[in-house]
């Protein structure tokens, strides 16, 4: 079965990076991209981008340009995202999910709770 | 930036049905999805290419994408229905957008 597990939770000082994993199993990982979405507590989901887990190519959201870095180790079936200068209203769960194009987000990891705080 | 706009909250008594709507600027030219969420939980895909439902998705959901708005819809809406929705939309250029969200609440 299709599965996406996330590392744990991370808690950050503001300024920090913070590098959240994904690994996928039950499916051919290069298969699908793997998307990057966020959640600030009491919040709406926010796209953050993707990355083409074959190519390796990316596509980030405007408002995460130059702060995110979205990269895959095709060897271990896992994705990373990377969240650079964090600020308070980083705070948010991020989650993963395989998707390709139209047909949607069908499979989404668990979320991990990034917390910045000072 | 491209936007979609949902009502904040939709009330459905048990057995009728909800629709919940998504407006964009000629989002019939996107293909939408639409997402459930239970507090705490991660989201589930319920639709996509706009009236497609995945495999384990209930007959009772279905979709619509026309002019300015797409449309869920819940016929026979259960109290397990109660959840947040979200649509999204999705073209090659726009690449991924989620609506502002919905809170359905089952009376």
């Amino acid at each position: 079965q299709v599965q996406l597990v996330q590392s744990g939770a991370e808690v950050k000082k503001p300024g920090a990076s913070v590098k959240v994993s994904c690994k996928a199993s039950g499916y051919t990982f290069t298969g699908y991209y793997i998307h990057w979405v966020r959640q600030a507590p009491g919040q709406g989901l926010e796209w953050m981008g993707r990355i083409n887990t074959n190519s390796g190519g990316t596509n980030y959201a405007q408002n995460f340009q130059g702060r995110v870095t979205m990269t895959r180790d095709t060897s271990i079936s896992t994705a990373y995202l990377e969240l650079s200068r964090l600020r308070s209203d980083d705070t948010a769960v991020y989650y993963c999910a395989r998707g390709y194009d139209s047909r949607g987000l069908d499979y989404w990891g668990q979320g991990t709770l990034v917390t910045v705080s000072s | 930036s491209y936007e979609l706009t949902q009502p904040p909250s939709v009330s459905v008594s048990p057995g009728q049905t909800a629709s919940i709507t998504c407006s964009g600027d000629k989002l019939e030219n996107k293909y939408t999805c639409w997402y459930q969420q239970k507090p705490g939980q991660s989201p589930v895909l319920v639709i996509y290419q706009d009236s497609m439902r995945p495999s384990g998705i209930p007959e009772r959901f279905s979709g619509s994408n026309s002019g300015n708005t797409a449309t869920l819809t819940i016929s026979g809406t259960q109290a397990m229905d109660e959840a947040d929705y979200y649509c999204q939309a999705w073209d090659s250029r726009t690449l991924y957008v989620f609506g502002t969200g919905t809170k359905v609440t089952v009376l």
